[in-house]
């Protein structure tokens, strides 16, 4: 069975600082897709960035960024020039390209940014 | 923009009560999901849904619940006897095809007393 683990409970960021969360996963499949969701105080759950895991290129959506290392089973996420409104919990999610699309999900990270 | 819809946000109900948690996917996607949050713990998933059939569902998922799409648009989670260990926030979820991108609604916080 797929898991998928946080390690950081909790960090905290300088606004405009930048500031990378970790997430490593375990899979035996070779295909598969891996997300990072934002779940602000109104705990919606909001999508960050998609990394499709049969491209090389790291995914990046304007401040945020991936670091997708497969052989490691490591999709690190990097917030550049941290704003107040990045103060979030973050999840990280796994998605298999063989069963039903479930996400299956990390315990979370809670960063804190402070002005 | 299309967004995934969710009522009630809130929910209290009595241990041994039915609550019906409803939802509107985004109007062309086509699978559709329920995951749970308790309180500061990690989202979970109960159970997914396309074609008009459940496709695969979880441990927790169990003969107390039931989803249907009544109608072609609502999308609905249905706990028949309540326990205070149902207490979470309910997401819904949809996507247009198996491996593409999930959105998710605001969720229902259901409180069991």
């Amino acid at each position: 069975a797929q898991t998928v683990t946080q390690s950081q409970p909790e960090m905290s960021v300088q606004e405009a600082e930048t500031v990378t969360l970790s997430c490593t996963y375990d899979t035996s499949e070779n295909n598969y897709y891996l997300f990072w969701y934002k779940q602000p105080p109104s705990r919606q759950m909001i999508l960050v960035i998609r990394q499709e895991a049969y491209k090389q290129q790291n995914a990046t959506e304007n401040r945020f960024s991936v670091n997708f290392q497969k052989a490691a089973k490591s999709f690190s996420l990097k917030i550049s020039d941290s704003q107040l409104g990045d103060t979030a919990m973050y999840f990280c999610a796994f998605m298999s390209s063989g069963n039903t699309g479930k996400l299956i999900f990390g315990q979370g990270t809670t960063l804190q940014v402070k002005p | 923009e299309p967004e995934v819809t969710q009522t009630p946000s809130h929910q209290v109900t009595q241990m041994g009560q039915e609550v019906i948690l409803r939802c509107v996917p985004i109007s062309n996607h086509l699978y559709f999901y329920w995951y749970r949050q308790i309180l500061g713990q990690k989202v979970e998933f109960l159970v997914s849904f396309y074609n008009n059939e459940i496709s695969e569902k979880s441990e927790i998922f169990d003969d107390q619940f039931s989803v249907e799409r009544p109608d072609g648009s609502n999308f609905t989670l249905k706990i028949r006897s309540t326990k205070l260990e149902d207490s979470a926030m309910y997401f819904c979820a949809s996507q247009t095809g198996r491996q593409e991108t999930q959105y998710f609604g605001p969720g229902t916080r259901l409180l069991v007393l």
